[in-house]
C-alpha cells in the first residue's frame, strides 16, 4: 500500500518568504507528527495531531510555524517570512499504533 | 526530559565484518525504544523496535538489539555487514505508543570493502 508522501520534495525559498508544506498519510491513521531535521543532526519534534486535533506543539520554535490537519487527513506545515536558520528537512509521519511511518521529507532552503 | 546518546558519530567497518552502534538513553519513566535507518535522501525506516518483554530484539536486514535497563542502553548489532549497510542510524525513545519520538544525533555506518 502506498506510504506517507509529502509535497514539495525540494524547496528554495528566498528570505522573508512564506512556504507552506503538505504531508499525506497513511490512510486510516490517526496520529501525526512533523519533525524538523537540520544538517547532520537527528531530528527534532515540531507537532503531533491527533485526528484533527492537535495535542502537542511543543517544538514549533517559534509563532512563524504553523500547522493545521483541518480533516483528521492531510496536514500542511506553514512557515511564515522564512529566516536563513529555518533551512532543514522536514519530515512528516503517521502512526496508528506504536510505530511511527515516515515519508521521504521536504528538504527546505532559505537563500 | 527524556534524551538519547549515540556515543559514535562515524563508524567505519570492513564489509562482513561485525559492528555495535551503542545507544544510552535517559527517561523516567518506562520506555519504548527505536532504532531506525535513513539512507540518503530518503525519510526513516524501521530497523526494530523494544516495547517490551524479551530484551533481545530482532529487527530487519540481520539486525538485532539488546535492551539493557540498569544501564539504560539499547546497543543494535550486526554479525556481518554489507556494503548496503552503509547509511546513518538513528535511535530513538518515546514514553508511549503515540507519543513524540526522541532521536539521538545519529550514527553514519560506513562499510569498506
Amino acid at each position: 500500500g502506498a506510504g506517507v508522501s509529502q509535497s514539495p520534495r525540494y524547496k528554495v525559498a528566498k528570505r522573508g518568504q512564506d512556504v507552506a508544506l503538505r504531508c499525506d498519510p497513511i490512510s486510516g491513521h490517526v496520529s501525526l507528527f512533523w519533525y524538523q531535521q537540520a544538517l547532520g543532526q537527528g531530528p527534532e519534534f515540531l507537532t503531533y495531531f491527533q485526528n484533527e486535533a492537535q495535542l502537542d506543539k511543543s517544538g514549533l520554535p517559534s509563532d512563524r510555524f504553523f500547522a493545521e490537519r483541518p480533516e483528521g487527513s492531510v496536514s500542511t506545515l506553514k512557515i511564515q517570512r522564512t529566516q536563513q536558520e529555518d533551512s532543514a528537512v522536514y519530515l512528516c509521519a503517521s502512526s496508528l499504533y506504536n510505530e511511527q511511518f515516515f515519508g521521504p521529507g521536504t528538504r527546505l532552503t532559505v537563500l | 526530559a527524556q534524551s538519547v546518546t549515540q556515543l559514535d558519530s562515524q563508524v567505519p567497518v570492513f564489509e562482513e565484518a561485525p559492528v555495535e552502534l551503542r545507544c544510552n538513553y535517559s527517561s523516567s519513566v518506562s520506555v519504548y525504544l527505536f532504532w531506525y535507518v535513513q539512507y540518503p535522501n530518503q525519510g526513516l525506516q524501521l530497523l526494530l523496535k523494544y516495547l517490551s518483554g524479551s530484551t533481545l530484539v530482532k529487527g530487519i536486514n540481520g539486525f538485532e538489539a539488546e535492551f539493557n535497563k540498569s544501564q539504560t542502553s539499547f546497543h543494535l548489532r550486526k554479525p556481518s555487514v554489507h556494503i548496503s549497510d552503509t547509511a546513518e542510524y538513528f535511535c530513538a525513545v518515546s514514553d508511549g505508543g503515540a507519543q513524540k519520538l526522541v532521536f539521538g544525533q545519529g550514527t553514519r555506518l560506513t562499510i569498506n570493502p
